[in-house]
């Protein structure tokens, strides 16, 4: 199984502070990961999908990027509403596998 | 507008069964593999089983094969989750989810094995 190693665990961050969020993979996966967004009692909503590309109607402070097996997730001005959890999600080969997730709070 | 709903969750004992449901609308159900992907406590996601657009191919992780079941009903846009000898393990909150991209999930629903 692919493992995802994701970090932080838990981010304290101000608002319009940029924000970057990293998954790090255990073999290569080319672009096929994918960014969530998850608040809590809600559905999970896709930001990213194959590593760069924002998910129609997600804000274009969003941001993928990749190099080798290491994935970014940037937010380059925190908003309040962006208060959340995140998690990527490899879809590369089966068992697909998630990241730990990054608790994202208000300094 | 793309919407997944679950339903069938609660409190079960251990070796008990649950079905859970997962109404779908929004999208052309039958065109889509689906999934059903868990959280436990405080622990991360882990993807439990998927189907095929007609039903004919289903996989699953180690951790739940020979006890967990998916199936889909087509006809009525419904995708099912049938767990058998429930442990306290498969204590977690469920989400359907549209498979390969996994684009659009549900709110989840919370299965509790507890005696």
């Amino acid at each position: 199984d692919i493992q995802v190693t994701q970090s932080p665990s838990s981010l304290l961050a101000s608002l319009g502070e940029r924000v970057t969020i990293t998954c790090q993979t255990s073999q290569s996966i080319s672009n096929n990961l994918n960014w969530y967004q998850q608040k809590p009692g809600q559905a999970p909503m896709l930001l990213i999908y194959y590593a760069t590309s924002l998910q129609t109607g997600m804000p274009s402070r969003f941001s993928g990027q990749y190099s080798g097996r290491s994935f970014t997730l940037t937010i380059t001005s925190l908003e309040p509403e962006d208060i959340a959890n995140y998690f990527c999600l490899q879809h590369y080969s089966a068992p697909n596998t998630f990241g730990a997730g990054t608790k994202l709070e208000l300094k | 507008e793309v919407q997944l709903v679950e339903s069938g969750g609660g409190l079960v004992q251990p070796g008990r069964s649950l079905k859970l449901s997962c109404a779908a609308s929004g999208f052309t159900f039958s065109n889509y593999y689906m999934a059903w992907v868990r959280q436990a406590p405080k622990k991360g996601l882990e993807w439990v089983a998927t189907i095929s657009t007609s039903g004919s191919r289903t996989y699953y992780p180690d951790s739940v094969k020979g006890r967990f079941t998916i199936s889909r009903d087509n006809a009525k846009s419904s995708l099912y989750l049938q767990m058998n000898s429930l442990k306290s393990e498969d204590t977690a909150t469920y989400y359907c989810a549209r498979h390969s991209s996994y684009d659009y999930w549900g709110q989840g629903v919370m299965v509790t094995v507890s005696s």
